[in-house]
Order: structure tokens, then sequence, then C-alpha cells
């Protein structure tokens, strides 16, 4: 079993609409959990991340935290054309692995007009 | 800042050859990481360094594989000899970590697209 797994995808949502991207992860020790997007041939870039149990917003992104349920999700609300891209779940090892990201496997969205 | 900085961006090659990746870091960053990404394995972290040495090698796939980061501005990968297996995007990133805030943040390079034939 992955460390850091999410839903397989591919997932495809009108424009305008919200997407829900999911996540669940094993090591409990994980501090903190990243949401990265990646554009067909470029490289992984930051749009969220979240250390506390509960909501973070920002923007049209809101990332969502349980421990208990070792789950993280983002949503994307009134989603464009534009968020078509793999989004990377990724999770902050804790303990002596401090500063080693674990990725899950991606999920490919894509916002059709 | 220039960001993290990679060469080659592209890099062909025949099965059996010397292949050397470089990575400039972002200036202040202590750590390195370098990633290779596949469509079949997804992401997988490498190798990664603090402060110049090497804290967890345990992705590096084989011998064949060997990291370096002789001082905080540059660091090599290296496959010694190239399989067609090895044709992947490698990433390098940097960051430097202070708990709560931001600057926990990975920032990736472009990345170097190795095709071994």
């Amino acid at each position: 079993q992955k460390e850091v797994e999410q839903n397989s995808g591919p997932l495809s949502v009108p424009e305008g609409a919200i997407a829900s991207l999911n996540c669940t992860y094993s090591d409990r020790g994980s501090q903190s959990f990243f949401w990265y997007r990646q554009y067909s041939g470029k490289s992984p870039e930051l749009i969220m991340f979240i250390y506390s149990n509960g909501d973070k917003e920002d923007g049209r992104f809101t990332a969502q935290l349980n421990k208990a349920s070792q789950y993280v999700s983002l949503l994307i609300r009134d989603s464009q054309p534009s968020d078509s891209a793999t989004y990377l779940c990724a999770g902050l090892a804790g303990g002596t692995s401090y500063g080693k990201l674990t990725f899950g496997q991606g999920t490919i969205l894509t916002v059709h007009p | 800042d220039a960001g993290v900085i990679q060469s080659p961006r592209h890099e062909v090659t025949e099965m059996g050859q010397e292949v050397t990746l470089r990575c400039k870091p972002i200036s202040g960053h202590d750590y390195l990481f370098w990633y290779r990404q596949t469509m079949m394995r997804g992401l997988e972290l490498l190798i990664y360094f603090n402060n110049n040495v090497p804290i967890d090698d345990s992705g590096m796939p084989e011998d064949r594989f060997s990291a370096k980061m002789p001082n905080a501005s540059f660091s090599t990968l290296k496959i010694q000899p190239s399989e067609p297996r090895d044709s992947a995007v490698y990433f390098c990133a940097s960051s430097t970590l202070a708990k709560r805030t931001l600057q926990e943040t990975q920032y990736f390079g472009p990345g170097t697209r190795l095709l071994v034939l």
C-alpha cells in the first residue's frame, strides 16, 4: 500500500462546477499536507498546504484535513478550463524523516467548457 | 530569484553511456531533493540532502545511480551506465523548513527529460 493514495480519476467536471479531489495517508506522523498542480510537460507547483484539522481557504481553493480519518481533500470552486491539470497530494514526514515529501500518484482533472 | 535551475533540460543518450544531471537550488535553501517521474510510477523521491549531507537515499534504484552535493549551490545526479528503463523526467527541488510557515514549500526546477536509447 502506498503511503499516500489519491482517488484514481481521471475526473471530468463542467466549467463552473466544484471539483473535489481526495487523498488518504497511512503515516500518522505526517505533519503537513500539500497540494501541487502539474500541467502537462511542466513541473509541479504548490497551490495549497494545510497542517491543522479543518478547512483552509485560498481564493477558489479549499483544502480540508481530517487527521483522525487520515484524509485530505482539495475543493476547487467555479472550476475553469485552466484548472485542467494533474493534482498531486503530498504528505510531509515527521520525526527523523522531516523534510521528506511523499507524493500520491496524482489525479488528472479536466474542466470542459 | 531565478528559482531552481536544472541542466540540461533534455538529454538523449545511448544505453551504457554516463549521464550527469545538474541542479542549482534556490539561494538560502538548505534542503535539496532529486525526484524521478514516469507515467507508470509517478513522482518518486530518489535522494535528499540537508545542508549538503545526504539524509535519505533509499529511493535510489540501484548502484548505477549516485548523487553528490559538494556545496550549498550545486548538486549532481549521475547514472552510469544508463539503461533504457532510466528514461524519465528528473526533477530537482529545494526548500527550507521553518515550521508553520510558507517556507516549508518545496520548489521544483523545470526538470530534465532523459531518453536512453
